[in-house]
């Protein structure tokens, strides 16, 4: 079945320092793509998505492309801040099933000054 | 004001006991979904829900059932609760249905212990 596979965390950086939390997935045909953040005590939000290949998604200085080549998302960043600290999950959707989410376990990322 | 309310928060129940966890949304959007977090599985699937008539089981529904009370109201309930339903539990919703948009939007969660 269709599946995601994220980095295991923590990830810990200090500030300013570039990010990578690496996703791939296993999916039939060109699923959607997406990242979620979820801040401490908080619900998931999106931050951003892809649904097409070679589609580049942006947000808040984050960016990841969608490599259909590689089947993957990798999400990065070039500076990170202390505010960026959270769970990231990596998520698809399948083609025709577009309600349906698929996560990843997430990745804690840990941003120290 | 939350667009996606949960409520409670935190319970804390006994094994047997039934509960319910509800969700209320104030952004008109049409299809709404319930999920169970877990420590390293991620987010699953349990129930979704297109419109008040159409509910749909999702990944992990054994367990657990649902009610639409309105568009804007989509209660989970565990009729006799056991240890491994500890858990946090999300509420969300999306306007797919009429706006084509993947993006779904979170309540701030339930968690839920089980003794």
């Amino acid at each position: 079945g269709d599946s995601v596979t994220q980095m295991e965390g923590p990830v810990t950086l200090s500030e300013e320092a570039f990010l990578t939390i690496n996703c791939t997935y296993t999916a039939t045909g060109y699923p959607s793509l997406f990242w979620y953040v979820q801040y401490p005590g908080e619900g998931l939000q999106l931050l951003l998505k892809a649904t097409k290949a070679d589609d580049k998604g942006s947000n808040k200085g984050f960016e990841a492309t969608y490599r259909k080549e590689t089947t993957s998302f990798h999400l990065e960043k070039g500076s990170v801040q202390v505010s960026d600290s959270a769970v990231y999950f990596c998520a698809l959707s399948p083609p025709g099933d577009t309600d349906k989410l698929i996560f990843g376990t997430g990745t804690r990322l840990q941003v120290f000054p | 004001d939350a667009d996606v309310t949960q409520t409670p928060r935190n319970r804390i129940t006994k094994t047997g006991k039934r509960i319910m966890l509800e969700c209320s949304q104030t952004k008109g959007h049409d299809r709404m979904y319930w999920y169970r977090q877990d420590p390293g599985l991620g987010l699953r699937l349990i129930y979704y829900s297109f419109d008040v008539k159409d509910i749909n089981k999702g990944e992990i529904s054994d367990g657990y059932s649902v009610s639409r009370q309105a568009q804007a109201k989509f209660s989970l309930s565990l009729e006799s609760a056991i240890p491994n339903q500890t858990a946090l539990y999300f509420c969300a919703t999306s306007d797919f249905g009429r706006t084509g948009s993947y993006e779904q939007y979170f309540g701030p969660g339930t968690r839920l212990t089980v003794t």
